[in-house]
């Protein structure tokens, strides 16, 4: 079992619609969840950090957790054709600092 | 406050050479990762360094390693390259806390022919 893991997708979506990912972790003493963006040929940049069970929403983005499924989702509302990207899944286990990544998933967002 | 910087921003080395790469973090940033990212094997964790202390390594081989100055600045090296060493290296920012969002830099995307 990954540690964590992702749909691969690819998942497309037209433009407004709800992009919808998942992720889900195997260790239990994960205690933040990250999602990252990446385009193509760039590096991952940072869109939400979550660290409670619930929801957090920044803009058009809401990160959910919880923890008792060990799962965390990001709904990206109003999809739009510039959220076409790798969406990374990552975790910080433990007291550890390394951040354990999902394999991402590709999203497209159909103009 | 400026962002991540690495340099170089790409490499191409022959088998069996050495290379060095170069990460300065934001401004106060204590504490710098890097990571390796190949399409096969996704993002990996190679080691993190804190106030120029190693505190954390991932499952690479020896010809990986790593330091880190006094003003913050880490450079990476890796000896002896083989093919499977291309791939995009990144560095991670962070203050250095457990839990601390980490702030990547733009890469070096190092070929090994």
């Amino acid at each position: 079992q990954k540690e964590v893991e992702q749909n691969s997708g690819p998942l497309s979506v037209p433009e407004g619609a709800i992009a919808s990912l998942n992720c889900t972790y195997s260790d239990r003493g994960s205690q933040s969840f990250f999602w990252y963006r990446q385009y193509s040929g760039k590096s991952p940049e940072l869109i939400m950090s979550i660290y409670s069970n619930g929801d957090k929403e920044d803009g058009r983005f809401t990160a959910q957790l919880n923890k008792a499924s060990q799962y965390v989702s990001l709904l990206i509302r109003d999809s739009q054709p510039s959220d076409s990207a790798t969406y990374l899944c990552a975790v910080i286990r433990g007291s550890a600092r390394q951040l354990t990544f999902g394999s991402g998933t590709q999203l497209t967002v159909l103009p | 406050k400026a962002g991540v910087t690495q340099t170089p921003r790409y490499l191409i080395k022959t088998r069996g050479q050495q290379v060095t790469l170069s990460c300065s973090p934001i401004s106060g940033h204590r504490s710098v990762s890097w990571y390796q990212q190949t399409p096969g094997q996704g993002l990996q964790f190679l080691f993190e360094y804190f106030s120029e202390t190693q505190r954390n390594k991932g499952n690479f081989p020896g010809r990986f390693s790593g330091r880190q100055f006094s003003n913050s600045r880490s450079e990476m090296n890796v000896s002896t390259l083989e093919l499977g060493d291309s791939a995009l290296y990144l560095c991670a920012s962070s203050p250095g806390l457990a839990r601390d969002e980490q702030f990547f830099g733009p890469g070096t995307r190092l070929t090994v022919l």
